[in-house]
């Protein structure tokens, strides 16, 4: 499976502020997914990132809050902007490799104050 | 859309016991199931799958059965050991990558 990180693995920060987390995969994957974790809950589908093309967002979410880039096949970017402690909560990239099988990096531990 | 259930939220077991997690699905379309385990602070991780078209898959101490016509799938755990607590989740998703998560279940294995 692909190796996948994130960054920064945590950040507290106040709010109205913006915090951007990036996902790194070590080889070219086919789709990339953004998912939220709230404290003790299950995993929330966010967004699809889309390489080349706007995300594909789930009901809830949406482009203004949590903007994504996705500028190539190993790389991408979720944004959480003007954030309340309501999003206090572990945000995850995965990915597909060309199945259906989806891989987790890491994680970023958010803090909002 | 797709809804996926799953039970029992927490399941405490003695070392040895086995352990059985249940999902049910909504979405008939759903033809991929990953069972996920994720320890405390670490990321979920993939311990084994099952395609639409196989009733069961095992894997050493671990096996999943799918029920297309109930549309329902289970873990079963045998010979549980304390390294086997975690939090659990199943998944089931369609060919367009549409995965939707259990809620999980937290399982404790007491030694």
């Amino acid at each position: 499976s692909a190796v996948i990180s994130q960054k920064p693995s945590r950040d507290i920060c106040q709010r109205g502020t913006s915090l951007t987390i990036q996902c790194q995969v070590d080889s070219q994957v086919t789709m990339m997914f953004w998912y939220r974790q709230q404290p003790g809950q299950s995993l929330t589908l966010i967004a699809t990132a889309n390489q080349g093309s706007e995300a594909t967002y789930e009901s809830g979410f949406v482009i203004d809050k949590f903007p994504i880039s996705r500028p190539n096949l190993t790389f991408s970017t979720l944004t959480v902007s003007n954030m309340s402690p309501e999003d206090s909560s572990i945000y995850l990239c995965s990915v597909n490799t060309g199945g259906e099988t989806q891989y987790f990096g890491p994680g970023t531990r958010l803090l909002v104050l | 859309g797709e809804n996926v259930e799953q039970h029992p939220s927490t399941l405490s077991v003695q070392e040895g016991d086995s352990a059985v997690i249940k999902c049910t699905y909504s979405d008939s379309a759903s033809n991929y199931f990953p069972w996920y385990k994720q320890e405390l602070g670490k990321r979920p991780q993939l311990i084994i799958d099952i395609r639409s078209n196989v009733g069961e898959k095992k894997d050493q101490r671990i096996a999943v059965t799918l029920n297309k016509t109930a549309k329902h799938f289970s873990l079963h755990i045998t010979e549980t050991q304390p390294e086997d607590s975690a939090v659990y989740f199943c998944a089931a998703s369609t060919q367009d990558n549409d995965m939707r998560f259990g809620a999980g279940t937290r399982l404790t294995v007491k030694p």
